[in-house]
């Protein structure tokens, strides 16, 4: 499968300032990447949709000036946390869609970064 | 709407043990169904799929059966080992064709030696 790197893999941060998560795709150019955040020990909840060269799609609830997403070029795009608060604290993991064959295509993940803001 | 119901854990066995954990799903049309595992500190890795009726994914000893008629696809292993030890999410994705799948809760399976 594709490799997907996340860089950091942890971070922590002092409440109101900002973190920035890079999401990586290393194996293949990567028009449309997702970011995903996961509570403890519970599933992954879809955040937004990152399109090359384009404007996000944010899921419904999802606060798209607090959570802003770059996908500058075709193996990277960034998730930016602003103003960070506690509740901000979460597990967030990117995946990159595969290439292939039509439908069903697979997602390929990244390994994730821990995000605790103190 | 529709959804992806997993068996809640943690699942505990030990090593060698018939493993099989529940997933069952509602949707309109036909789906394509996924598990995916997650081991301690990492992402999810794609597991096994099925796209239609009646197939069987299959990968590393897990099997799952795309089960139409009681809209089901429950993953099994026949003798576990330590190293499965993981988080396990099953995972629809929808008859259209979409490449974002909707997850379930996920399974936690704690294999002792």
């Amino acid at each position: 499968g594709a490799v997907v790197s996340q860089h950091p893999s942890w971070v922590i941060c002092k409440s109101g300032t900002s973190v920035k998560i890079e999401c990586r795709s290393l194996d293949f150019q990567a028009t449309t990447m997702f970011w995903y955040r996961q509570f403890p020990k519970q599933s992954l909840m879809l955040m937004a949709t990152s399109n090359e060269g384009s404007k996000a799609t944010y899921e419904q609830g999802v606060e798209k000036d607090k959570f802003l997403i770059n996908h500058a070029s075709l193996t990277l795009s960034t998730l930016t946390v602003t103003s960070a608060h506690p509740e901000d604290s979460s597990f967030y993991i990117c995946s990159v869609l595969g290439q292939g064959a039509p439908g069903p295509y697979e997602q390929y993940f990244g390994p994730g970064t821990r995000l605790t803001v103190t | 709407g529709d959804s992806v119901t997993q068996m809640e854990g943690p699942v505990t066995l030990s090593e060698e043990a018939f493993l099989t954990i529940n997933c069952t799903y509602t949707a309109t049309g036909y789906p394509s169904l996924f598990w995916y595992v997650q081991y301690p500190g990492e992402g999810l890795q794609l597991l096994l799929k099925a796209t239609k009726a009646d197939d069987k994914g299959s990968n590393k000893g897990f099997e799952a059966t795309y089960r139409k008629e009681t809209t089901s696809f429950h993953l099994e292993k026949g003798s576990v080992q330590v190293s499965d030890s993981a988080v396990y999410f099953c995972a629809r994705g929808d008859g259209g064709g979409s490449y974002i799948p909707t997850f379930g809760r996920g399974t936690s399976l704690i294999v002792h030696p």
